[in-house]
């Protein structure tokens, strides 16, 4: 069956440090990922696309991988900062329809 | 622009009640998502909308919810009768026909639906 999976487990590091989130997928063929960023009670945030013939994407302190061999995508935050702690989703899009399929996140906690 | 506007924020009703959950996507976004999100099952597609017609609703859960989308601007996520099991933040998004390539969706707030 069809899976897309995030560490459920919450990632604690400190602040300036590198922060690296993975994105494992099954039995999907992606034509692109998204990453969002979601904050307690507010809606999920888009913060990077990057299509399946990208291998990298930066954003600002951001950046993303896409491997099609290994069906996974990370997400790094450099010089992380309190401010980036969030949960961070990865969304998956198939063909044309433009139907985005979420994985469960991941929660980032930065401390000071 | 102020966004995807959901409403209301916040419902609680009793089970068997119809609820009825709105959104107004952003002005020039041709494309709609209605979203479940959980603690168990994390943020699930009921169904979206291209151009105001549903292309997949392989998502809804089963007949008792319903979807509509009578214009561009807005659109009515619908459960009758309400469960238990129904309780969720239920999110719309919207977004350009061509935005998964660039820009993403854009979320609204999402409706907190709590049935007793």
């Amino acid at each position: 069956s069809q899976k897309i999976e995030q560490n459920s487990e919450a990632l604690n590091i400190q602040e300036g440090k590198t922060a690296t989130l993975t994105c494992n997928y099954t039995n999907y063929s992606p034509a692109y990922l998204q990453w969002y960023r979601q904050d307690p009670g507010r809606g999920p945030v888009f913060l990077l696309l990057i299509r399946e013939n990208e291998k990298e994407k930066r954003k600002e302190r951001l950046k993303v991988t896409f491997d099609t061999t290994l069906k996974q995508s990370l997400f790094h935050i450099t010089a992380s900062q309190p401010a980036d702690s969030a949960t961070y989703l990865c969304a998956l899009g198939t063909g044309n329809t433009g139907k985005l399929i979420f994985g469960q996140g991941t929660t980032l906690q930065v401390k000071p | 622009d102020a966004g995807v506007i959901q409403s209301p924020r916040h419902e609680v009703t009793e089970m068997g009640q119809e609820v009825t959950l709105r959104c107004k996507p952003i002005s020039g976004h041709n494309s709609l998502f209605w979203y479940r999100q959980t603690m168990m099952r994390g943020l699930e597609l009921l169904i979206y909308f291209n151009n105001n017609v549903p292309i997949d609703d392989s998502g809804m859960p089963e007949d008792r919810f319903s979807a509509k989308m009578p214009n561009a601007s807005f659109s009515t996520l619908k459960i009758q009768p309400s469960e238990p099991r129904d309780s969720a933040v239920y999110f719309c998004a919207s977004g350009r026909d061509r935005a998964r390539l660039n820009y993403g969706y854009t979320f609204g707030s999402g409706t907190r639906l709590t049935v007793v």
